[in-house]
């Protein structure tokens, strides 16, 4: 069955970096997009980041696009999400999702990981 | 601030029907599917609805979506205590090149 495992979480000074990955198995993984979403400490979902199947289509939210840098290795089964410039507001559990469908981006997160959690903090 | 409006929490008796409404705008839910995600902290999220009103192999039939103009809801009937949990609507949103989420609704099972 699907499997993502989210590591490279941990504690962090503010202007710090921290890369994540997320480790998949279960499906092609060559075949389908990929997402990083966040959730802070008592706050909701926050959608971060796209890649396509081939990684060379890139979509950010706004409040991350100049710090973070989202990238695969689909020989590895592997994604990864570069975080520079940290903040504060930063701190939260980071997910990685995989889209339902092959091929194309629609939002419709069919698996996620259990999360890997980052605090910024000095 | 979340781009898609929820009302923080509701709450129902085992075997009642609650609503959770979610409400947008034209460049997401009036232009592309509405998705729902089930979460209970500290797992993973789980997709619930998807494409407005489908469900899943594995999400019982007492989930149930609907979609209309700029916003969406998420009925759920027959109540159980394993409800209990915090529930996201979603959506692309065109203008902003990305997903959207609202702000999480917390169903508590009295």
């Amino acid at each position: 069955q699907v499997q993502l495992v989210e590591s490279g979480g941990g504690l962090v000074r503010p202007g710090g970096s921290l890369r994540l990955s997320c480790a998949a198995s279960g499906f092609t993984f060559s075949d389908y997009y990929m997402t990083w979403i966040r959730q802070a400490p008592g706050k909701g979902l926050e959608w971060l980041s796209y890649i396509g199947d081939s990684g060379t289509t890139i979509f950010f939210a706004d409040s991350v696009k100049a710090r973070f840098t989202i990238s695969r290795d689909n020989a590895k089964n592997s994604l990864y999400l570069q975080m520079n410039s940290l903040r504060a507001e930063d701190t939260a559990v980071y997910f990685c999702a995989k889209e339902r469908y092959s091929g194309y981006a629609d939002g419709i997160f069919d698996s996620w990981g259990q999360g890997t959690l980052v605090t910024v903090s000095s | 601030q979340p781009v898609l409006t929820q009302s923080p929490s509701t709450s129902g008796t085992p075997g009642r029907r609650v609503t959770i409404s979610c409400s947008g705008g034209s460049s997401n839910i009036g232009r592309n599917v509405v998705n729902w995600y089930q979460h209970l902290p500290g797992t993973a999220p789980k997709l619930l609805i998807y494409k407005n009103n489908e469900r899943p192999s594995g999400v019982p039939d007492r989930f149930s979506g609907s979609k209309s103009g700029t916003s969406a809801s998420l009925a759920i009937s027959g109540l159980q205590s394993e409800d209990e949990a915090n529930y996201y609507c979603a959506a692309w949103d065109d203008s902003l090149n990305g997903v959207v989420f609202g702000g999480g609704t917390k169903v508590t099972v009295l």
